[in-house]
């Protein structure tokens, strides 16, 4: 049973441009939601997260949507620049008293290629 | 930022050979180190959660006589994958998180272990 689901394996953005990746999850006890971006050999670069008590954050580029009702979540990148290429991983955990990380449940992976 | 180094990043070794991953932060304090496994094109599965001082705790499925796990310190974490076999070949990921509400999981870079 898949609870965090990357429905686009990939995505293809003119430089410049907006990019949205999306998430969907199916855990109503999921709380808190985090970007993660990786680059081939590397391991996952935390990226933003958001907590449930929240429906935007934003830092510099990167801008996470949550919308609750829908279960779903999305990451706006503008603007998008050639190096954003990587694979970008979302997750998902259920904390405790709102206040902690617990182990994460992650998404299959979009693969952004940003072109110049 | 928070760095997490994992060692080594590559191993190729024969059947029924055990073998050690290390998992160390670097600059930070990890009470609670992660392990992972990513098979080809799926996401990341987590295999157990260790905190420092005491036994890791394992997901469903996973074997512990099989994937030993230490988290002596609290900058190191050891998982051994014990006789292992081709089906064990795959990519291995740990993360750590530090001290705290809110802290997020910092990514080592993987080990690909491939047994012949």
């Amino acid at each position: 049973d898949q609870q965090v689901k990357q429905n686009s394996p990939s995505l293809s953005v003119q430089e410049g441009r907006i990019s949205i990746l999306n998430c969907d999850y199916t855990n109503s006890m999921f709380d808190y939601f985090l970007w993660y971006k990786k680059y081939p050999a590397e391991g996952p670069t935390f990226l933003i997260s958001i907590s449930s008590i929240k429906d935007k954050n934003e830092d510099g580029r990167f801008t996470v949507f949550l919308n609750k009702s829908a279960k779903h979540l999305s990451l706006h990148i503008v603007p998008s620049q050639p190096g954003d290429s990587a694979v970008y991983f979302c997750a998902a955990s259920v904390g405790k008293g709102g206040t902690s990380y617990g182990k994460l449940t992650f998404g299959q992976g979009t693969i952004l290629t940003v072109h110049p | 930022g928070a760095v997490v180094s994992q060692h080594p990043s590559r191993v190729i070794c024969k059947s029924g050979t055990s073998v050690k991953i290390e998992c160390r932060s670097l600059d930070f304090q990890a009470t609670t180190m992660f392990w992972y496994r990513q098979f080809p094109k799926q996401s990341l599965m987590l295999m157990a959660t260790s905190n420092e001082g005491s036994k890791a705790t394992y997901e469903q499925g996973v074997e512990k006589d099989k994937f030993l796990i230490n988290h002596a310190s609290l900058t190191l974490s050891t998982l051994t994958v014990t006789s292992a076999h081709p089906e064990d070949s795959s990519f291995y990921i740990c993360s750590a998180r530090g001290r705290g509400g809110g802290q997020p999981q910092h990514f080592g870079d993987g080990t690909r272990l491939s047994i012949l």
